[in-house]
C-alpha cells in the first residue's frame, strides 16, 4: 500500500515570500491532516478535512496561511507571507476511521 | 495549547535494557496512542489504548492507561539500537474527528 507522499521534502525561502506544500493521502482516506511542528516539540494540528469541507481550523493562523483540498484528495497548504517563526516541518497524514492516522515524511521548512 | 507532557525529555539506556516513557494529558480522552519519530522522518503509529483499557501489548511493546491520573505509560522490553527515535503520545481530547494532540516527546537513544 502506498503511503501518505508530500513535496517537497525541504524548502528555504526568505521571510515575507510564499511557499505551498502539496500532499497526496493514501487512497480511499477520507479524513486529511495537516500538521505544524516546530523543533523539539510534539506536532500541532493546523487543519483537517473530511473529504473536501474543512472539520477543523481552528489553530490555522488564517491571516497567512491557507489551504485547500480539491476534489477530497490531495491537498496543499500554503503560507503567504512567511515568518522566521513559521520554519518547522509540515506533516501531512490521513486516516480511514477517527482513529490511527498514517503521516507522510513532512517537508521541512527554513525561512530565513 | 499542547494536550500531554512527557516525562523524561531524553533517555539513554544500553541496548537490552528496557525503555519506560510517561505521558500526562489535561482532557477526558477516548484513546491515546503513541507514535515513534525517527530523525528527519514522519510519524509511525505503534499502538493505541482505549479509555476503557488499562493494559495493553503488542510485540515488545506495553501500554499502560490510568484515566484517574490522566496519564499513560509505555515500556519498550529488550531495547535494540533500532528503537532510538523520538516517541510521542497523542490524545484525542474526547473528540470523534480523529483529531490527535501530542505531548512534546521523548527522545530515547539506545547504545550498542
Amino acid at each position: 500500500e502506498a503511503g501518505v507522499a508530500q513535496s517537497p521534502r525541504y524548502k528555504i525561502i526568505e521571510k515575507r515570500q510564499s511557499v505551498a506544500f502539496w500532499c497526496n493521502p493514501i487512497s480511499g482516506h477520507a479524513t486529511l491532516y495537516w500538521y505544524q511542528q516546530i523543533l523539539g516539540q510534539g506536532p500541532k494540528l493546523l487543519i483537517q478535512f473530511q473529504n473536501n469541507g474543512v472539520v477543523d481550523d481552528s489553530q490555522l493562523p488564517k491571516d497567512r496561511f491557507s489551504a485547500e483540498r480539491l476534489k477530497g484528495v490531495d491537498s496543499t497548504l500554503k503560507i503567504q507571507p512567511a515568518k522566521l517563526e513559521d520554519s518547522a516541518v509540515y506533516l501531512c497524514a490521513s486516516s480511514l476511521s477517527a482513529r490511527r492516522a498514517f503521516f507522510g515524511q513532512g517537508t521541512r521548512l527554513t525561512v530565513v | 495549547s499542547q494536550q500531554g507532557e512527557e516525562d523524561p525529555q531524553a533517555l539513554s539506556i544500553q541496548e537490552g535494557e528496557n525503555a519506560t516513557m510517561n505521558c500526562s494529558y489535561k482532557t477526558s480522552i477516548n484513546n491515546l496512542q503513541w507514535y515513534r519519530q525517527n530523525s528527519g522522518r514522519g510519524l509511525v503509529h505503534l499502538i493505541l489504548i482505549r479509555s476503557n483499557e488499562r493494559e495493553k501489548h503488542s510485540g515488545r511493546l506495553r501500554v499502560t492507561l490510568d484515566t484517574s491520573k490522566k496519564s499513560s505509560s509505555l515500556l519498550i522490553t529488550a531495547s535494540r539500537a533500532a528503537d532510538t527515535a523520538s516517541y510521542f503520545c497523542a490524545t484525542d481530547g474526547s473528540s470523534n474527528t480523529g483529531k490527535l494532540i501530542f505531548g512534546q516527546g521523548t527522545t530515547l537513544q539506545v547504545k550498542p
